[in-house]
């Protein structure tokens, strides 16, 4: 089965704080994917990244950044976290195309105090 | 960005109850179109990914339709039990990159 490892499940960091948020999957998969889920405002979209060392902007990217420097592991990085970055965080990794499915890790619910 | 709308929102069924959602996308650049259930407290699990215009998919209860040319997928549940409840969401990519558009989500709550 393929697996998507977040490294913590719950996490309080203070404001101003850097904060890392790592993922590893274990299926070679080329695609990985860093989101953000709030209530009303669905899945977003922060950074994804297709090949080690290429990395794209989504939709929300103001504040993160991401390194991918082995195939196996994505990184999200809030540089100096704030309060609106009180999220749930999602990572997600798929093969090449998109017409087959995407697996998810478990989720990091970060609170920023 | 394309949108991807699901509607309702939320849904309330009884046990037993065969219940219906739909999920509208642009329906030029079609690739793609996921479903996923996201349970509470777990990680979100695909159910389908359809390609092909008039495609239809089951899986014990749930099944899925498609209709690329008008853009929208239906996702279908016969017998809604109480483990069934959870958000449906749905993904569509255009194929001309590799990023899934994603819906809001269907809440679904099945009564005992």
């Amino acid at each position: 089965d393929v697996k998507v490892t977040q490294s913590s499940r719950y996490l309080v960091k203070r404001t101003g704080e850097k904060v890392f948020l790592e993922c590893v999957q274990d299926m070679d998969h080329e695609n990985m994917f860093w989101y953000r889920q709030d209530p009303g405002l669905g899945l977003r979209l922060i950074y994804f990244s297709y090949d080690v060392k290429m990395k794209e902007k989504g939709d929300i990217p103001e504040g993160y950044s991401v390194s991918r420097e082995k195939k196996e592991r994505f990184s999200l990085i809030l540089e100096s976290a704030s309060t609106n970055q009180t999220s749930m965080y999602l990572c997600a990794s798929t093969p090449g195309a998109l017409n087959t499915e995407a697996f998810f890790g478990q989720g990091t619910r970060l609170t920023v105090v | 960005i394309l949108n991807v709308e699901q509607s309702p929102q939320s849904l309330h069924v009884q046990e037993g109850d065969s219940t219906n959602f739909t999920c509208s996308f642009p329906s030029s650049n079609f690739y793609a179109l996921h479903w996923y259930r996201w349970e509470t407290a777990k990680s979100p699990e695909a159910l389908f990914v359809m390609t092909l215009n008039g495609d239809e998919k089951k899986k014990g209860r749930i099944s899925a339709t498609l209709n690329t040319k008008e853009g929208y997928s239906y996702l279908y549940i016969k017998g809604s039990q109480p483990e069934d409840s959870a958000t449906y969401l749905c993904a569509h990519n255009a194929g001309n990159n590799r990023k899934l558009i994603w819906g809001l989500g269907t809440s679904l709550a099945v009564n005992p």
